[in-house]
């Protein structure tokens, strides 16, 4: 089973709307989870960081953990086109080390 | 916020030759510095954790000869490709936490090295 797992996407989502992206992870000992946005060539940047289950709003931004269900999600409201990029889950692991899922690819259309 | 700062952004190199890329905690202090390679439109790899005055440690499959890793001081860490072949060509990017490492901490990147061997 893999650590942390995300939909690849493409996730199409048409300007202005929510788009939802949703992340699994396996380590029930897992205690920091974050967020983390990649442009195309660029390195990730750190959107949010949650360790509480709940919701955690930020902005646009609202990250959701439940870690009874080892789920997090990332909502972001009224989506922009500079939103379009790939969106990382990442979870502490073993080690302390964080591990990265796959990204999810969103495209907000114009 | 947090700053972490890569040098080279870009460099081109010939086969056989070695690279170092460098990668500093500017307004804080990093015991450990996290190095990923990510290959285009795959997901970032973790290749070592480089730990303050001692050995840094590599993930699995990734060689140590090849990808010498040193951390000198509190805010630096580099990572020399040695004998670099066109396989090596990559994004290579670094990463620090806050907190001296704390779990809770997340990491904050470099902008990356985009590494071309030819």
């Amino acid at each position: 089973q893999k650590e942390v797992e995300q939909n690849s996407g493409p996730l199409s989502v048409p300007e202005g709307a929510i788009a939802s992206l949703n992340c699994t992870y396996s380590d029930r000992g897992s205690q920091s989870f974050f967020w983390y946005r990649q442009y195309s060539g660029k390195s990730p940047e750190l959107i949010m960081s949650i360790y509480s289950n709940g919701d955690k709003e930020d902005g646009r931004f609202t990250a959701q953990l439940n870690k009874a269900s080892q789920y997090v999600s990332l909502l972001i409201r009224d989506s922009q086109p500079s939103d379009s990029a790939t969106y990382l889950c990442a979870v502490n692991g073993r080690d302390d080390k964080i591990i990265f899922g796959k990204g999810t690819r969103l495209h907000i259309l114009p | 916020g947090a700053v972490v700062s890569q040098h080279p952004s870009r460099v081109i190199c010939k086969s056989g030759t070695s690279v170092k890329i460098e990668c500093r905690s500017l307004d804080f202090q990093a015991t450990t510095m996290f190095w990923y390679r990510q290959f285009p439109k795959q997901s970032l790899m973790l290749m070592a954790t480089s730990n303050e005055g001692s050995k840094a440690t590599y993930e699995q499959g990734v060689e140590k000869d090849k990808f010498l890793i040193n951390h000198a001081s509190l805010t630096l860490s580099t990572l020399t490709v040695t004998s670099a072949h066109p396989e090596d060509s990559s994004f290579y990017i670094c990463s620090a936490r806050e907190g001296q490492g704390s779990v809770w901490a997340p990491l904050h990147f470099g902008n990356g090295t985009r590494l071309t061997v030819t």
